[in-house]
């Protein structure tokens, strides 16, 4: 099925680093997601964005919506162990509703 | 408020058999969802519910699955017979908003995890 392009696949890095991912697309979102997925379990939602351009905050996890709604990223300032997990993008098409995700991106951190 | 339940959460099988999956999304949302995901790759939806319509089902194999939301709460998945393919875990999700509106935040249960042999 239609999946969009996430990056990178993984990341291995140090605790206290900073980390950033992102997806992009051929199509048009009017809605783009962020989820945290852990070992067997389900995907969590981390952030939401709604607006192109928009530039959303919770914590330690920083967003943005692109601007040509194509794309967006993931930032994670100071990274800590509890961080690793694999990360999703997901967009909303603004044809058919549906929610897509990307391949995934998998953080491990090192302390 | 407690979160969208799944059960089981492991389910082992051989190929051939019939195998079901139960799902209980939040409570108050009308908006459910069934989702496909295959080792390392993100979530595909097989099917959605609008309360006890199934409004999007395209990408269900309808050969051999099969869903249900009798009372517009409570889901069930259901494979027969199953194929060596089908392993994968099985995600329910549910929203309180209508899909496709400003505001689709869908929430996720753990998943089960299907292992046909």
């Amino acid at each position: 099925g239609q999946q969009l392009n996430q990056s990178p696949q993984s990341m291995f890095i140090q605790e206290g680093e900073d980390v950033s991912m992102n997806c992009t697309s051929s199509s048009i979102f009017n809605t783009w997601l962020w989820y945290k997925q852990d070992p067997g379990e389900g995907p969590v939602l981390l952030i939401a964005l709604y607006k192109a351009g928009e530039l959303t905050s919770n914590g330690r996890l920083t967003a943005q919506f692109g601007i040509t709604r194509k794309d967006s990223f993931l930032n994670i300032s100071a990274s800590i162990p509890s961080d690793v997990g694999i990360y999703f993008c997901a967009g909303q098409s603004s044809n058919t509703g549906k929610l897509i995700f990307g391949q995934g991106t998998t953080l491990q951190v090192k302390p | 408020e407690a979160g969208v339940v799944q059960s089981p959460r492991y389910k082992i099988i051989e190929k051939k058999q019939p195998v079901a999956f139960w799902c209980n999304p939040i409570s108050g949302h009308n908006t459910l969802y069934w989702y496909l995901q295959n080792l390392g790759q993100g979530p595909e939806l097989l099917i959605r519910y609008e309360n006890e319509e199934a409004v999007d089902d395209s990408q269900l194999p309808k050969d051999r699955f099969s869903a249900e939301r009798l009372k517009g709460v409570d889901s069930t998945l259901k494979i027969q017979p199953a194929e060596l393919g089908d392993s994968a875990v099985y995600l329910c999700a549910s929203s309180s908003n209508l899909y496709g509106g400003p505001h689709n935040e869908q929430f996720f249960g753990p998943g089960t995890r299907l292992t046909v042999l």
